[in-house]
């Protein structure tokens, strides 16, 4: 099956410095990745769609200069934590859908902590 | 919008004892799909249902999708401690693309 990775696994950073996040498709190409991002104890919660070659679709309520998506290539794209705090600290999990695909993909999620 | 409402929230059981979880969705779907995420882990993608009526197996679990594909359910028959974990289930349809999930149901089996 398609599989989809996400680096780095785990990462603690201090407030105010930038994490950024990869998402990759590794054996198909992915024209759409999905950001989550899953509270304690709660559901994924969309961020974000982003489409390869164009401006990510933010949802409601998530901040766009804060949270910086990229899409450049058909099996990359990654989210950029800007001037992180401990509000931030959550586990972020990206999913990727290709042309001929009918599911997303789920990567295995990154766990931020911002101390 | 699209909303998928998913029940119970948390689910106890003994060991043996069946379980099931249920999602509802407020628009049609044109898929329906089932994700477990053990303690610590990762959603896992156990499943997606397509067809309506449709009714899936894989071992102990038993998936249905409605016959208005706007509800499924997820059976689990004669739990083990193995099968503890949050399932849930997200729906893909109304016109959009995005996968809403569900608030997911979690398991805790007693030995």
């Amino acid at each position: 099956g398609a599989v989809v990775s996400q680096h780095p696994s785990r990462v603690i950073c201090k407030s105010g410095t930038s994490v950024k996040i990869e998402c990759r498709s590794l054996d198909f190409q992915a024209t759409t990745m999905f950001w989550y991002r899953q509270f304690p104890k709660q559901s994924l919660m969309l961020m974000a769609t982003s489409n390869e070659g164009s401006k990510a679709t933010y949802e409601q309520g998530v901040e766009k200069d804060k949270f910086l998506i990229n899409h450049a290539s058909l099996t990359l794209s990654t989210l950029t934590v800007t001037s992180a705090h401990p509000e931030d600290s959550s586990f972020y999990i990206c999913s990727a859908e290709g042309w001929l695909e009918e599911t997303q993909y789920f990567g295995p999620g990154t766990r931020l902590l911002v101390l | 919008g699209q909303q998928v409402m998913q029940i119970p929230q948390y689910q106890h059981v003994q060991e043996g004892e069946d379980f099931t979880t249920y999602c509802n969705s407020s628009t049609t779907l044109s898929n329906i799909q089932w994700y477990k995420q053990r303690p610590g882990g990762h959603p896992v993608f156990l499943i997606q249902l397509v067809k309506s009526g449709e009714v899936k197996k894989q071992k102990r679990l038993t998936f249905q999708f409605g016959e208005a594909k706007k509800n499924s359910s997820l059976h689990i028959t004669a739990t083990q401690t193995t099968d503890v974990g949050t399932y849930f289930c997200a729906g893909e349809g109304g016109g959009s693309e995005k996968l809403v999930f569900g608030k997911g149901t979690k398991l805790t089996v007693n030995p």
